[in-house]
């Protein structure tokens, strides 16, 4: 079974710095797919950032990327000029090549921005 | 576009009833998977409709059903309450593309009492 680990409980960044926030998964397959979600205290998770694993190049969206170390299997996500609007929790997701249903998430990283 | 929409938003039963949750897809998307999270922990998968049929489910007793209707509207049905039931409910839709990623709703806060 899949399983994926955010081993950051918590984080926190000073407002316009960098922060990055880490995720690991286990998989024997070799086409996945990854995802970063956000969900800020209003509830209503949202999707970040995606990244197909047999692409070397590593996604990007704005001030959002990540690093993505396949035989590693970690898939970290650098959050660029952090905004007070980041403030939430953020979850890495994993989802095999062939089911483009069920996807398996971490517990998640509290992300706090100090103004 | 309209967004994934759910209702109840909050729900308060007592153990061993049954529950009906609801669940709006968003507009162009033909599949929908529902998610059940506990306070502090991720989402949990419960199980996946498209085209009407289930098409995957997670490790969730059979007390937990659902139903997808023609227009990929969506609903979870939750028989025998239990206090560990008490959860946060999701719903997420999604086309049936393997890459691309859910769209979620704001969630059912369900409490079992």
């Amino acid at each position: 079974a899949q399983t994926v680990t955010q081993s950051q409980p918590e984080m926190s960044v000073q407002e316009a710095e960098t922060v990055t926030l880490s995720c690991t998964y286990d998989t024997s397959e070799s086409d996945y797919y990854l995802f970063w979600y956000k969900q800020p205290p209003s509830r209503q998770m949202i999707l970040v950032i995606r990244q197909e694993a047999y692409k070397q190049q590593n996604a990007t969206e704005n001030r959002f990327s990540v690093n993505f170390q396949k035989a590693a299997k970690s898939f970290s996500l650098k959050i660029s000029d952090s905004q007070l609007g980041d403030a939430a929790m953020y979850f890495c997701a994993y989802r095999r090549g062939t089911n483009a249903g069920k996807s398996t998430f971490g517990d998640g990283t509290t992300l706090t921005v100090k103004p | 576009e309209t967004g994934v929409t759910q209702s109840p938003t909050h729900l308060i039963k007592t153990r061993g009833q049954q529950v009906t949750l609801r669940c709006s897809s968003q507009s162009g998307h033909n599949t929908v998977s529902w998610y059940q999270q506990a306070l502090g922990q991720g989402p949990q998968f419960i199980f996946q409709y498209y085209r009407e049929e289930e098409n995957g489910r997670g490790n969730f007793p059979p007390r937990f059903s659902g139903l997808q209707f023609p227009n990929y509207s969506s609903e979870l049905n939750v028989n025998a309450l239990e206090l560990d039931d008490s959860a946060l409910y999701l719903c997420a839709s999604s086309l049936a593309v393997l890459n691309y990623g859910y769209t979620f709703g704001s969630g059912t806060r369900l409490t079992v009492v």
